[in-house]
């Protein structure tokens, strides 16, 4: 079965650039999105279609995907995007997740 | 504003049915290019897409519930449900209610999320 990959933590200073990738066998050839979820909280989507970004979601986030890797980039990171990301693409009509990123912002 | 609102009981007792309802505002759950899912996350966990339903009743569901899930439509409430049978701990987890966005070019995303709703299997 097909498989998303993701490190489990990710570190980054306040105000700096956060990338957070999600690898898989030729995941460039499909489409992904990315995911934020607080403590407590329901998923949030933050990119989707590799790189789209829906309305609301500020614009210090980004995304990029080829080859086998999927990245989340955030810009100027800040406290509140400290969370856990999770990606998400599609393989042969079946969803797949990645085991989620968290994001410290230190 | 589109909103997903998860109910039903939290606590199932062992190899009885957890049975949740997801309500939908704001919007028709009749609209096209759209389905609705279902999907859990164990605490502490990652996520699991549970299964899917289109508004005139055509149904997916994770083969690794093994027949165990069923999905159903009430477009007249704005409504979808899931049932689960036979449940163990290994299916208390959130459960969540998303809408899934189905583009033209595939590479469908779930958004909104409702809540989520923690059920607990009791032994």
């Amino acid at each position: 079965s097909y498989e998303l990959t993701q490190p489990p933590s990710v570190s980054v200073s306040p105000g700096q650039t956060a990338s957070i990738t999600c690898s898989g066998h030729k995941l460039g050839d499909k489409y992904a999105s990315w995911y934020q979820q607080k403590p407590g909280q329901s998923p949030v989507l933050v990119i989707y279609q590799d790189s789209k970004r829906p309305s609301g979601i500020p614009d210090r986030f980004s995304g990029s995907n080829s080859g086998n890797t999927a990245t989340l980039t955030i810009s100027g990171t800040q406290a509140m995007d400290e969370a856990d990301y999770f990606c998400q693409a599609w393989d042969n009509d079946h969803v797949v997740f990645g085991g989620g990123t968290n994001l410290a912002v230190l | 504003q589109l909103q997903l609102q998860e109910s039903g009981p939290g606590l199932v007792k062992s190899s009885e049915t957890l049975s949740l309802i997801c309500t939908v505002s704001g919007a028709s759950i009749s609209g096209s290019n759209y389905y609705w899912d279902w999907i859990r996350q164990p605490p502490g966990k990652g996520l699991e897409r549970i299964g899917s339903i289109y508004y005139s009743g055509g149904t997916y569901y994770n083969p690794s519930l093994k027949s165990r899930a069923t999905i159903s439509v009430d477009t007249f409430k704005n409504q979808f449900s899931l049932k689960l049978t036979s449940v163990t701990a290994a299916d208390t987890a959130v459960y969540y209610c998303a809408r899934r966005v189905v583009p033209a070019a595939r590479g469908d995303w779930f958004d909104p999320w409702g809540q989520g709703t923690l059920v607990t299997v009791s032994s």
